[in-house]
């Protein structure tokens, strides 16, 4: 009962580079979420998607892109990695926008 | 727009103690409302919900009931344990976002 997969768990990058956190769910659910959560902010919505081959802005997108071309599958691009974007991303999934979401583990991005 | 408040932290209690973690929330329309748990080093968890005014949710000695009249989802339970020691988030979910506060830290001492 795998439900929401974030792979990798830790990542350290040195500024400029890029990389791609994948999320993989299990769930069929339609809606795909990205957050970053930061110590005493919470968590902050970066993009989500509300079905395959649809994404939207959330509220701090500025650095990072989504694609959501499978409706299992959710990734995050950072182009060029930023000190500013280390940080614990969550990826979560719900089966409508009103329904529970339910989270991954994480992955803690480090940008030195 | 929407949003959610919740009681700033850290809490410390002693075993057995009441707890009481205060969410109030904006929004239009008619939101569903959660509390999640994280605990260290893990992904939130769904702890409870409502889905409607007045509706009481529930989970492992936990409660939450839905107040449209003061715009209240406040978390209690009446003797917690150490084993609850972890971070609370109140949330709510309108249209095609979920919205959360910033989290409660909670300590439990024996």
């Amino acid at each position: 009962n795998a439900g929401v997969t974030q792979t990798p768990k830790f990542r350290v990058l040195k500024t400029g580079q890029s990389m791609t956190l994948l999320c993989a769910q299990d769930m069929n659910h339609e809606y795909m979420y990205w957050y970053r959560q930061d110590p005493g902010m919470g968590l902050r919505l970066i993009h989500y998607s509300v079905g395959e081959g649809t994404t939207a802005k959330g509220e701090v997108p500025d650095g990072y892109n989504v694609s959501r071309l499978k409706k299992q599958n959710f990734l995050l691009g950072l182009e060029s990695a930023a000190p500013s974007q280390t940080s614990v991303y969550f990826c979560a999934s719900s089966a409508t926008g009103n329904t529970e979401a339910f989270f991954g583990q994480g992955t803690r991005l480090t940008v030195v | 727009g929407d949003s959610v408040t919740q009681m700033e932290g850290p809490v410390t209690l002693s075993e057995e103690a009441f707890l009481t973690i205060n969410c109030t929330y904006t929004a239009t329309g008619y939101p569903s409302l959660f509390w999640y748990v994280q605990y260290p080093g893990e992904g939130l968890q769904l702890l409870l919900k409502a889905t409607k005014a007045d509706d009481k949710g529930s989970n492992k000695g936990f409660e939450a009931t839905y107040r449209k009249e003061t715009t209240s989802f406040h978390l209690e339970k009446g003797s917690v344990q150490v084993s609850d020691s972890a971070v609370y988030f109140c949330a709510l979910s309108a249209g095609n976002q979920f919205y959360f506060g910033t989290g409660t830290s909670l300590t439990v001492i024996p």
